[in-house]
């Protein structure tokens, strides 16, 4: 079936640095959501793209959807230890005939104090 | 506002037994979706239900069944439970459809099949 690839699985930074996850579909997305899951916790919706090549930013974070419609990524600036958690994107795939999301599965941040 | 209640929040149960899960989303959110989380699996999506229809459904056996009650409350059912059901299942609740709405997620069930 279709699926969205999240890379990478696992991404160890040092406080300061910055963190990038991608998110890839072979087929056209329609819309694509972005979640955060704290360690023992649940997840938490970030944000929501829409148009081709839109940017959207909350603070340290920037969110870009490709040209295509099938690719997205989540860039974190200044990592700070309060980023740790699992980055999730699920999008919808155009003209699929289902109105479900698809989640990928999930980059795991770890933030180095 | 209260946010996304969901009980039991741990069950324990045999293999062959049967579970319900129950989900109150926050008012006048009229979605409710159920997801399966595991470690090796990610977030896999159950179905969705928007004003008491099923909308939306994945790719999981007929054992996996939910409702939705008239005041948006749901329940999810598992019959004849086997140990690889053991998962956190999430339920979330959106004002419209999941796909295009921002969806609430709640604690969560933790349920472990022995």
């Amino acid at each position: 079936g279709q699926q969205v690839m999240q890379i990478p699985q696992y991404q160890h930074v040092q406080e300061g640095e910055d963190f990038t996850t991608y998110c890839n579909s072979s087929t056209t997305l329609s819309n694509i959501q972005w979640y955060k899951q704290r360690p023992g916790g649940h997840p938490v919706f970030l944000i929501q793209l829409v148009k081709s090549g839109e940017v959207k930013k909350q603070k340290r974070l920037t969110f870009q959807f490709g040209e295509a419609k099938k690719n997205s990524s989540l860039h974190i600036t200044a990592t700070q230890t309060t980023d740790v958690g699992t980055y999730f994107c699920a999008g919808r795939f155009s003209g699929a005939g289902s109105y479900q999301l698809t989640f990928g599965k999930g980059t795991k941040l770890s933030v180095i104090p | 506002k209260a946010g996304v209640t969901q009980t039991p929040r741990y069950l324990i149960k045999t293999r062959g037994q049967q579970v319900t899960l129950s989900c109150s989303p926050i008012s006048g959110h009229r979605s409710v979706s159920w997801y399966q989380q595991t470690p090796g699996q990610g977030l896999q999506f159950l179905f969705e239900y928007f004003s008491e229809t099923q909308r939306n459904k994945g790719n999981f056996p007929g054992r996996f069944s939910g409702r939705q009650f008239s005041n948006s409350r749901s329940e999810m059912n598992v019959s004849t439970l086997e140990l690889g059901d053991s998962a956190l299942y999430l339920c979330a609740s959106s004002t419209g459809l999941a796909f295009a709405y921002e969806q609430y997620f709640g604690p969560g069930t933790r349920l472990t099949v022995t």
